[in-house]
């Protein structure tokens, strides 16, 4: 069954460096998106990607945050100076351009910041 | 109360039960999806049950849909060791995003 890759599956960074976290949505995917989850707490919306752009973003998604789509097949979350409450799992979804579909998540990305 | 949260907040039962958990949401939504986490792993989906629907099964899994009550329960019959996860409920409002509750952590003992 088709699925969704996430690299790295964790890493420990510094404060203050740039993290780009990566993804590959299942091919056929049109709506990609990055949650988060931290440590024992909910997991949450950060922002959602259409059509080359942003959809929607929450507030947790400023200016430190951005999503790009380099190429056919990678999806990256870059967080730009990271700090030490951006410590957490971060898990990339995708689902088809149908409204209301199933969202497939991956196996997240475990961010330590030190 | 949050838009999903589910009840209770950590259950535990022997092999073989039955294990049910419930999730309550707050605004009217398109569909409602469970998802089921092991420690510190990925959001393994479930089952997805429509606004219109009352109730879908999966295997040894069932969800109801109560859109009057907005509230929906995912059953899980004849658990196993290997059921023991955490699950969530995860409401999609505007068919673009998913709002998790906090899950339940199920505990199956052997």
């Amino acid at each position: 069954e088709p699925e969704v890759t996430q690299t790295p599956s964790h890493q420990v960074t510094q404060m203050g460096q740039e993290v780009i976290l990566r993804c590959v949505p299942i091919s056929n995917h049109l709506y990609f998106y990055w949650y988060r989850q931290i440590l024992g707490q909910k997991v949450e919306f950060l922002v959602s990607f259409y059509n080359n752009e942003i959809s929607e973003k929450s507030e947790i998604f400023d200016d430190q945050f951005s999503v790009e789509r380099p190429d056919g097949s990678n999806f990256t979350l870059k967080i730009r100076s990271t700090k030490l409450e951006d410590s957490a799992m971060y898990f990339c979804a995708s689902r088809t351009d149908v409204a209301g579909n199933t969202i497939y998540f991956g196996e997240g990305s475990w961010l330590t910041v030190v | 109360s949050q838009q999903g949260e589910e009840d209770p907040q950590a259950l535990s039962i022997q092999e073989g039960e039955n294990a049910t958990m419930n999730c309550s949401y707050k605004t009217s939504i398109n569909n409602l999806q469970w998802y089921r986490q092991n420690s510190g792993r990925g959001l393994v989906h479930l089952i997805l049950i429509r606004s219109n629907e009352r109730e879908k099964h999966s295997g040894r899994l069932r969800v109801t849909l109560d859109t009057s009550k907005k509230s929906s329960s995912l059953l899980i019959t004849a658990s196993r060791a290997a059921d023991t996860a955490s699950y969530f409920c995860a409401t999609d409002v505007r068919y673009s995003t998913l709002t998790f509750g906090k899950g339940t952590m199920l505990l199956v003992s052997p």
